[in-house]
């Protein structure tokens, strides 16, 4: 059984540019959730996805924004970015509203 | 709103030390408990999940606590060994909408010295 893995690992952008992180949930696994993490901060929840619909959002703004595919794998999209955008962010798969299972993060540095 | 709190936010003993970490949470109406690890600059390990309905679960030398009535978790690690430095964070769900989100408490960092 794979596990969730996460791409790239590592990604340098610059104010006002876009990006666009992945995941690829784990084996079985129909829910993708999305966190950021700022240094020395617990994950904050960004949105979820539930059969390729958003079905609940964190405190972020419009910019951040996602994608979930038929096969349940997902992208997270931010715009215009800021530097306060810096930040591990984490992808984490379930069935349903079960456990949560975490990927390895991408570490996204915004200069 | 939930809140999820860790103190201290960090710890350094020697090897061999038995260590209690505490978690503690605002909204006593919660389903299960989630222990984490996290390594420098990687992604979440889960450790240990507990049911409301268990008061304990046990994972090799991880031993976590659930008192939902007063709102605290401890995490026990015994004989504690220099790989097991690293951040501890425990996390609560909380529906959203028709989501369920984790909220995290900023995390635990644990040092211990060989």
């Amino acid at each position: 059984e794979t596990g969730v893995t996460q791409s790239p690992t590592h990604l340098i952008k610059t104010r006002g540019q876009q990006v666009t992180l992945r995941c690829s949930s784990q084996s079985g696994h129909n829910t993708v959730s999305w966190y950021q993490q700022a240094l020395g901060q617990g994950p904050q929840f960004i949105f979820q996805y539930y059969r390729e619909e958003e079905n609940g959002r964190g405190n972020f703004p419009p910019r951040f924004s996602g994608l979930q595919f038929p096969n349940y794998s997902s992208e997270l999209n931010v715009n215009a970015l800021e530097l306060d955008d810096s930040a591990l962010y984490l992808c984490a798969s379930s069935r349903s509203n079960r456990e949560q299972f975490f990927g390895p993060g991408t570490r996204l540095t915004v200069l | 709103k939930q809140e999820v709190t860790q103190i201290p936010a960090a710890l350094s003993v020697p090897e061999g030390e038995n260590l209690v970490l505490n978690c503690s949470f605002t909204d006593s109406a919660i389903y299960n408990l989630q222990w984490f690890r996290q390594d420098p600059g990687k992604g979440l390990t889960s450790l240990l999940l507990i049911q409301s309905s268990q008061r304990e679960q046990t994972s090799g030398r991880l031993n976590a606590s659930l008192d939902k009535s007063s709102g605290r978790s401890t995490l026990y690690i015994a004989a504690s060994q220099p790989g097991d430095s690293a951040t501890y964070l425990c996390a609560v769900p909380q529906l959203k909408g028709g989501s369920e989100k984790l909220v995290f408490g900023k995390g635990m960092k644990l040092t211990v010295n060989p």
